[in-house]
């Protein structure tokens, strides 16, 4: 069965970091790019992040961008979100997502995990 | 940065009703247009992607059309399993994906 699987959500205080992770089964993990995507409470779907299959391209949202981090171990078959200088903007739920090519540069995201809850409080 | 708008917000409709779901880019994303469904507490599903190709494994009753800026997500007979938030979402421009606000569809 395809699925990934975050973890590493809890509660932060203002100004700490947090690291989440994705963990990846039933599909060859090291040629598919990956996506961050968050929602905050009772709002949209937020785009985070972005990695390439084998990590050597990332990109980030400019709400995160020098604050977080992507990266992913293709020999655990594992995506990570480090995320610095936390705030309270940052609360949400993170999924992680693959990325399909449907052909002729069409994207999609076509497996998510069930999310994992980041809440930046005092 | 690209902008999508979903219109309505929300709406309530009846079982067996046809709905319609509208997406408006800031500008033409050459039918670089998916649509997810969401269900409170759970991950979003990926309906259709390309503006009108059906995901493997989603009912037929789901539809997608649309070029340019315009693109439209239909259920031609509404079920009660089709209660959920829908969004569009662009991904024509680098670097990120943009997604509308959503659209709410509720039981009337």
């Amino acid at each position: 069965e395809v699925q990934l699987l975050e973890s590493g959500g809890g509660l932060v205080q203002p100004g700490g970091s947090l690291r989440l992770s994705c963990t990846a089964s039933g599909f060859t993990f090291s040629g598919s790019a990956m996506s961050w995507v968050r929602q905050a409470p009772g709002k949209g779907l937020e785009w985070v992040s972005d990695i390439s299959g084998f990590g050597g391209s990332t990109k980030f949202a400019d709400s995160v961008k020098g604050r977080f981090t992507i990266s992913r171990d293709t020999s655990k078959n594992m995506l990570f979100l480090q995320m610095n200088s936390l705030s309270a903007e940052d609360t949400a739920v993170y999924y992680c997502a693959r990325i399909t090519v449907f052909g002729v540069g069409q994207r999609g995201m076509d497996v998510w995990g069930q999310g994992t809850t980041v809440t930046v409080s005092s | 940065d690209i902008q999508m708008t979903q219109s309505p917000s929300s709406l309530s409709a009846s079982v067996g009703d046809r709905v319609t779901i509208t997406c408006r880019a800031s500008q033409s994303i050459n039918t670089f247009l998916n649509w997810y469904q969401q269900k409170p507490g759970k991950a979003p599903k990926l309906l259709i992607y390309a503006a009108s190709s059906l995901q493997s494994g989603v009912p037929s009753r789901f539809s997608g059309s649309g070029s340019g800026t315009d693109y439209t997500l239909t259920i031609s007979s509404l079920q009660p399993e089709d209660f959920a938030t829908y969004y569009c979402q662009q991904s024509y421009s680098t670097p990120g994906w943009t997604f509308g606000q959503g659209t709410k569809v509720e039981i009337k």
